[in-house]
């Protein structure tokens, strides 16, 4: 089955702690995104992927980071400058910029 | 600035009734819409998608929209609403880089 998917489903930070979430898709889509979602916020672009080796910052880009190393991976690091982490974090695909856009299943980060 | 709207933040329908969930955009051309809908602690899912051509369009589920550009919306409806249509509903425009979403509404059905 063609998808998307997100690990862990999951995922606790301890203070000062980096940690990565991971976003992988086998829909052979060009463009791969972050998204992160607070109640009652909708969902803010975090940063987007339009093609490998290439990424762009979205509206809430500080204190994260990805990289787009293979097609089919897009990996997303929380890192310690981000000081309001918790929230839940979507990763969607798209064949391209204007197509539509596939969502995996989130995963929750949470600080100890 | 391109930007999604859904005034209403909070629904309730009877199960049986029918469902208008709004959506007002701003852009200056044609711009492509969506209807995603999220059940508690899930992914998006597409409703419906209008990029051109006819102004009304059918998703999954039951559910359609009509485009209507004098009036800036791209409002969801469903004739006859389910207890399992409860959620969170969100649409979302073309912002040129990604999609721009509003800040959803969620539909709670009452018996």
């Amino acid at each position: 089955d063609g998808g998307i998917t997100q690990s862990p489903k999951y995922l606790f930070r301890k203070e000062g702690q980096n940690v990565t979430l991971s976003c992988e898709q086998n829909l052979n889509h060009d463009a791969m995104y972050w998204y992160r979602q607070d109640p009652g916020q909708g969902l803010r672009l975090i940063y987007y992927s339009q093609i490998v080796n290439d990424f762009q910052k979205g509206d809430i880009a500080e204190g994260y980071s990805v990289s787009r190393e293979k097609k089919e991976s897009f990996p997303l690091t929380v890192t310690s400058a981000q000081k309001n982490p918790t929230a839940f974090y979507l990763c969607a695909s798209s064949a391209s910029r204007q197509e539509t856009q596939y969502f995996g299943p989130g995963t929750r980060l949470l600080v100890l | 600035a391109q930007s999604v709207t859904q005034p209403d933040i909070h629904i309730t329908v009877s199960e049986g009734a029918s469902l208008e969930l709004r959506c007002n955009y701003s852009y200056g051309a044609t711009p492509y819409l969506f209807w995603y809908v999220q059940s508690p602690g899930q992914g998006l899912q597409l409703l419906l998608k209008y990029f051109s051509g006819d102004t009304l369009v059918q998703g999954i589920k039951g559910f359609e929209a009509e485009f209507k550009r004098s009036q800036s919306s791209f409002n969801l409806r469903k004739p006859s609403v389910h207890w399992s249509d409860a959620a969170e509903y969100f649409c979302a425009g073309d912002g040129g880089t990604a999609l721009i979403f509003g800040k959803g509404t969620t539909l709670s059905v009452s018996s």
